[in-house]
């Protein structure tokens, strides 16, 4: 069974930095490549909507980024070790919130596809 | 920006049905996905694509997009149905989530 498992997240002062990683299990067991398919980080706000944060194609040639991110967070992903990570800098109060990491459901990358697989998510908590 | 609307809750009698919508500019030309989540749980998604059900999902989730709509549908709604629902689409380099909709079965 293919399994998403996030970590890294804990209590960081603004201004401070974070580096959360995803572990990706039972993808060859199913099928699947770990390469073949784009990862993304999705958050939630305490007791808030999902706000998507980033994408990062299979090989990792193409990042995206939402715009409340961009400059101070860098994803990238090791697909010997079926991981991806995201390197969180000047974190700021309203980073705090579960930041899940999301497979996509198609092989290949597009925007717009869709989230077929989640982790449970890793809470990160940006406070003095 | 590109925004997505959805309605803040919707109710609905046990067996009856529930329709959620998702509403953006010319929606109906982009594919739109539904994701259902419970207290505690992480999303899981529903309906890809407008109107396609991954397996696993019951036939009672059925989806359509046109216009300025996207709409999930439930027939027959079950108590374990009750959840949030969010919408998602995307937009010039950027994915796209709905405001959410709290779905209470009665």
């Amino acid at each position: 069974e293919m399994q998403l498992v996030e970590s890294g997240g804990g209590v960081v002062q603004p201004g401070g930095s974070l580096r959360l990683s995803c572990a990706a299990s039972g993808f060859a067991g199913s099928g699947f490549t770990f390469d073949n398919y784009a990862m993304y980080w999705v958050r939630q706000a305490p007791g808030e909507g999902l706000e998507w944060v980033s994408l990062i194609s299979g090989n990792g040639d193409t990042t995206y980024y939402a715009d409340s991110v961009k400059g101070r967070f860098t994803v990238s992903r090791d697909n010997y070790k079926n991981s991806h990570y995201l390197q969180m800098n000047s974190l700021r109060t309203e980073d705090t919130g579960l930041y899940y990491c999301v497979k996509s459901y198609s092989r290949g990358w597009f925007l717009g596809d869709a989230f077929d697989l989640w982790g449970q998510g890793t809470m990160v908590t940006v406070s003095s | 920006s590109y925004d997505l609307t959805q309605p803040l809750s919707v109710s609905v009698a046990l067996g009856q049905t529930a329709r959620i919508t998702c509403g953006g500019d010319n929606i109906g030309n982009r594919a739109v996905h539904w994701y259902q989540q419970k207290p505690g749980q992480a999303p899981v998604l529903v309906i890809y694509r407008n109107s396609n059900r991954p397996s696993g999902i019951p036939g009672r989730f059925s989806g359509s997009n046109s216009g300025n709509t996207a709409t999930l549908t439930i027939s027959g709604a079950q108590a374990g149905d009750e959840a949030d629902y969010y919408c998602h689409t995307w937009d010039s380099t950027t994915e796209v989530f709905g405001t959410g909709t709290k779905v209470s079965v009665l």
